[in-house]
């Protein structure tokens, strides 16, 4: 099992471009999440989806979009990039049930936005 | 939002019991206690997870008090790969599977 994979794992963005960033599991997981780390930060919720063809806005949507249109893909989309989504990018995927499962996190991907 | 409370940071020697503590005084009756680690801007690592009971598993012990508003994460031989931010995180699971990350503790295992 690869578990959690994300691509690219490093990308340099001008402000104003736009990206998709992949997210992918082989655990065929339900919910999948996107999250973003800031310098001395914990990590913050962007979006999740509890299951294919469904999303929500998690603590910090503004300035992103995602679609989850396969079970084992998560992406998330800047359509117009700003020097504040400067970030490392983590996705994780879970199982859902009444015992709460863990959290499978990504390597992350580190984007600049200049 | 489930805000924890943990020390910045923690060092510990090589080979000793690194003992994590975590202040937690809002959980409520049907939310578990997760830890999760984060080496050197990896992925975060799920490491255990509980509700009232003390547990083990092959990473570390979790032990929370009585009246459920603290816990301790124990690492009983660390190693300099135990060097890492930990994180103290609680919820209910079910329904709500949003996890609240706080700045945690940075652990430093001294050679």
């Amino acid at each position: 099992n690869a578990g959690v994979t994300q691509t690219p794992k490093f990308r340099v963005l001008k402000t104003g471009q736009s990206m998709t960033l992949l997210c992918a599991q082989d655990m065929n997981h339900e919910y999948m999440y996107w999250y973003r780390q800031d310098p001395g930060m914990g990590l913050r919720l962007i979006h999740y989806s509890v299951g294919e063809g469904t999303t929500a806005k998690g603590e910090v949507p503004d300035g992103y979009n995602v679609s989850r249109l396969k079970k084992q893909n998560f992406l998330l989309g800047l359509e117009s990039a700003a020097p504040s989504q400067t970030s490392v990018y983590f996705c994780a995927s879970s199982y859902v049930g009444q015992v709460p499962y863990e959290q499978y996190f990504g390597p992350g991907t580190r984007l600049t936005v200049t | 939002d489930a805000k924890t409370t943990q020390p910045p940071s923690m060092d510990c020697a090589e080979g000793r019991a690194a003992n994590l503590p975590c202040n937690h005084s809002t959980i409520s009756g049907n939310e578990y206690v997760y830890w999760y680690r984060q080496i050197h801007s990896q992925g975060p690592q799920y490491i255990i997870h509980g509700l009232k009971n003390n547990e083990t598993n092959e990473m570390a012990s979790l032990i929370i008090t009585e009246d459920r508003k603290s816990s301790t994460l124990i690492l009983p031989h660390a190693t300099l790969r135990d060097t890492a931010v930990y994180y103290c995180i609680y919820n209910s699971g079910g329904s709500n599977y949003k996890l609240t990350f706080g700045k945690g503790t940075l652990l430093t295992v001294n050679p």
